[in-house]
């Protein structure tokens, strides 16, 4: 089946534009997830949906950044007046629900291929 | 708070020899979850193997392995057998509460022929 995909695959945007970022996750995976990569680093967690609620949305840098989700599915981020520093690969993640209590077993994560981001 | 720590930013390995990378990791749950994650140039990450921390067997998948030691928290993973295929970027990944990962910096592997 398909996995999960990302759009644009590249985007470049001037200093103090509004970008969004696209996120399909795979069909049936209620839960979602944003990671920023910038160059040569580690993944950073942004956000997390289970459905279309965000209940760890600790990890966005600043004001400028925000997330939604609609119908359970695609996801968009935001990034409002982008500045430099926002240049990154986005990458999204999908997995079956998250089981209830927490500390059950997680279950895999499956990525998309990123959006690069390039703020000029 | 949870940290992830890659200490070897690039390896290299000749082909059809062995190789480990190394990982640690800090967490005050007993009970998490532990991932090596290969990142090829087209940036799409792969799950290679996963490891539960209640269990002391350590998890095999094919020519991966790893070396789990729970009490110096610590991660390695070894290829075997490595082929021209496994280059990429290598990252250990630490889930305690069935939500996101923690990522360690990476390790770039480069296999030479």
């Amino acid at each position: 089946g398909a996995g999960v995909s990302q759009s644009p695959s590249n985007k470049v945007t001037e200093k103090g534009k509004d970008v969004e970022l696209r996120c399909d996750p795979i069909s049936g995976h209620t839960a979602l997830y944003w990671y920023r990569q910038s160059l040569g680093q580690g993944l950073e967690f942004l956000i997390y949906f289970q459905g279309n609620s965000a209940p760890d949305k600790s990890g966005l840098p600043s004001d400028r950044f925000s997330a939604e989700r609609t119908g359970g599915s695609v996801s968009t981020l935001t990034i409002q007046r982008t500045q430099q520093e926002d240049s990154a690969v986005y990458l999204c993640a999908s997995s079956l629900p998250v089981p209830q209590p927490q500390g059950a077993h997680p279950d895999e994560q499956y990525f998309g291929p990123g959006t690069r981001l390039t703020v000029t | 708070a949870q940290t992830v720590t890659q200490s070897q930013p690039e390896m290299s390995v000749q082909e059809a020899e062995t190789v480990t990378l190394s990982c640690t990791y800090d967490t005050s749950e007993s009970d998490y979850y532990l991932f090596w994650y290969k990142q090829p140039p087209s940036r799409q990450m792969i799950l290679v193997i996963r490891q539960e921390a209640y269990k002391q067997q350590n998890a095999t998948e094919n020519r991966f392995s790893v070396n789990f030691q729970k009490a110096a928290k610590s991660f390695s993973l070894k290829i075997s057998d490595s082929q021209l295929g496994d280059a990429a970027m290598y990252f250990c990944a630490l889930n305690n509460a069935g939500n996101m990962l923690t990522f360690g910096g990476g390790t770039r592997l480069m296999v030479k022929p």
